[in-house]
């Protein structure tokens, strides 16, 4: 499976954006990049997916690289609830599209 | 509330018994997955189900954990003879068919082994 690099942990004032950056140099062109994010002692939620567009919901954005080698998850304002470890994850054909999990980024928002 | 749930929540139990989870995935979701999650690490995969068939299983099942999901609506996850290394957070997620689509996860089952 192509892997993913995020940082250990980011940290950001309530309020202001956040940008989570991911690398995946080993994509592949029918790779999707997938975003989840955990809850404190829940389970990961869904964020966000693109492939090769930049993508916008309500949640947050995606900015793909133009050669897919990165990607960055945008917060466009933090606020306490969105303290949580984020994954960033390429969608694999094998294992009915299983997801990959690494370790994530921590994300910490400060008041 | 008609997201995935999962009993029990929690679960704790000592070493060499068997203990079996549930989960019930969103009603018209085709597609089940288990999951493992120990401290500070990221979800793995355990196997999936398409339909009643599970169709994959990680080298992470060993032949004491067994899965089944028998008319393709819930599933359960059973472990055999438990050891305090199966201690962990179990995740079921479940999704509709088609390429990409989003996983839903329950809260999980945490289990401890004593």
């Amino acid at each position: 499976d192509a892997k993913t690099t995020q940082p250990n942990s980011m940290e950001s004032n309530e309020e202001e954006p956040v940008h989570l950056p991911c690398n995946h140099s080993t994509i592949s062109g029918t790779d999707y990049i997938h975003w989840y994010r955990q809850l404190p002692s829940q389970g990961p939620e869904y964020v966000i997916h693109g492939l090769t567009s930049n993508v916008n919901n309500r949640m947050a954005s995606l900015a793909i690289a133009e050669d897919r080698k990165s990607s960055t998850l945008i917060l466009h304002r933090a606020t306490l609830r969105d303290a949580a470890v984020y994954y960033c994850i390429l969608g694999a054909l094998g294992r009915g599209y299983a997801l990959n999990f690494g370790k994530g980024t921590s994300l910490l928002v400060t008041p | 509330d008609t997201g995935v749930s999962q009993n029990p929540r929690h679960k704790i139990t000592k070493r060499g018994q068997n203990v079996t989870f549930r989960c019930d995935p969103i009603s018209e979701h085709n597609r089940l997955y288990w999951y493992r999650q120990t401290l500070g690490q990221g979800p793995e995969f355990l196997t999936y189900f398409q339909n009643e068939a599970q169709l994959e299983k990680s080298r992470l099942l060993s032949d004491r954990f067994s899965a089944e999901r028998p008319k393709g609506s819930f599933s359960t996850l059973e472990i055999q003879r438990t050891e305090q290394g199966d201690s962990a957070m179990y995740l079921c997620a479940s999704r509709s068919s088609g390429n990409q689509e989003t996983q839903y996860f329950g809260p999980g089952t945490r289990l401890l082994v004593l």
